[in-house]
């Protein structure tokens, strides 16, 4: 079964430093998410991407997020100046469609910032 | 704004009971509703999905959900329960769609299932 695959499965960062998470969506996927989850609370979304731009972004996507696909195949979430409360599982997932059928997750990134 | 509750935090069953997870959302129109499961250094694996029509849904692992619109619930039940099946349950609430062509999901806080062997 296809799978979306993220990497680093851990990654510990000091305070602002710069941190890029990456994800391999499934191949003919179109669109394109991250979530995130801080220890002990619900999963939220950041943002969605589709045609090469950002569709949609929540509130706390602010200027210290961006992502990017640079090559097709790799999609990347960059955090500019991590702060502590950046520490989270941050999850990528792709949809074929938009996401009504349900998106195929990965199996997380845990980004801790000391 | 839409919103999904999972009221039990943790369940603890013995192998070979039953199980419900409860999950009640609130949005504005019909609902997409999700449920996921994440075990541990996993992924969130999509269980079981309900966009319209038979309110009973089956879903892999033995896993069927109930989508009750008078109680705007949407729980999660098997039948017999398998020491395999200790996760953290997600309910999932879409789509947001705000015009820019995307679904946003809304989760619940999850569920985290012991089993007792």
């Amino acid at each position: 079964e296809p799978e979306v695959t993220q990497t680093p499965s851990h990654q510990v960062t000091q305070m602002g430093q710069e941190v890029i998470l990456r994800c391999v969506p499934i191949s003919n996927h179109l669109y394109f998410y991250w979530y995130r989850q801080i220890l002990g609370q619900k999963v939220e979304f950041l943002v969605s991407f589709y045609n090469n731009e950002i569709s949609e972004k929540s509130e706390i996507f602010d200027d210290q997020f961006s992502v990017e696909r640079p090559d097709g195949s790799n999609f990347t979430l960059k955090i500019r100046s991590t702060k502590l409360e950046d520490s989270a599982m941050y999850f990528c997932a792709s949809s074929f469609g938009q996401g009504y059928y349900g998106y195929t997750f990965g199996s997380g990134t845990r980004l801790t910032v000391v | 704004a839409q919103s999904v509750t999972q009221p039990d935090i943790h369940i603890t069953v013995s192998e070979g009971a039953s199980l419900e997870l409860r999950c009640n959302y609130s949005y504005g129109a019909t609902p997409y509703l999700f449920w996921y499961v994440q075990s541990p250094g996993q992924g969130l694996q999509l269980l079981l999905k309900y966009f319209s029509g038979d309110t009973l849904v089956q879903g892999i692992k033995g896993f069927e959900a109930e989508f009750k619109r008078s109680q705007s619930s949407f729980n999660l039940r098997k039948p017999s329960v398998h020491w395999s099946d200790a996760a953290e349950y997600f309910c999932a609430v879409g789509p947001a769609y705000s015009g820019a062509g995307s679904y946003q999901l809304t989760f619940g806080k999850g569920t985290k299932l012991s089993v007792i062997p």
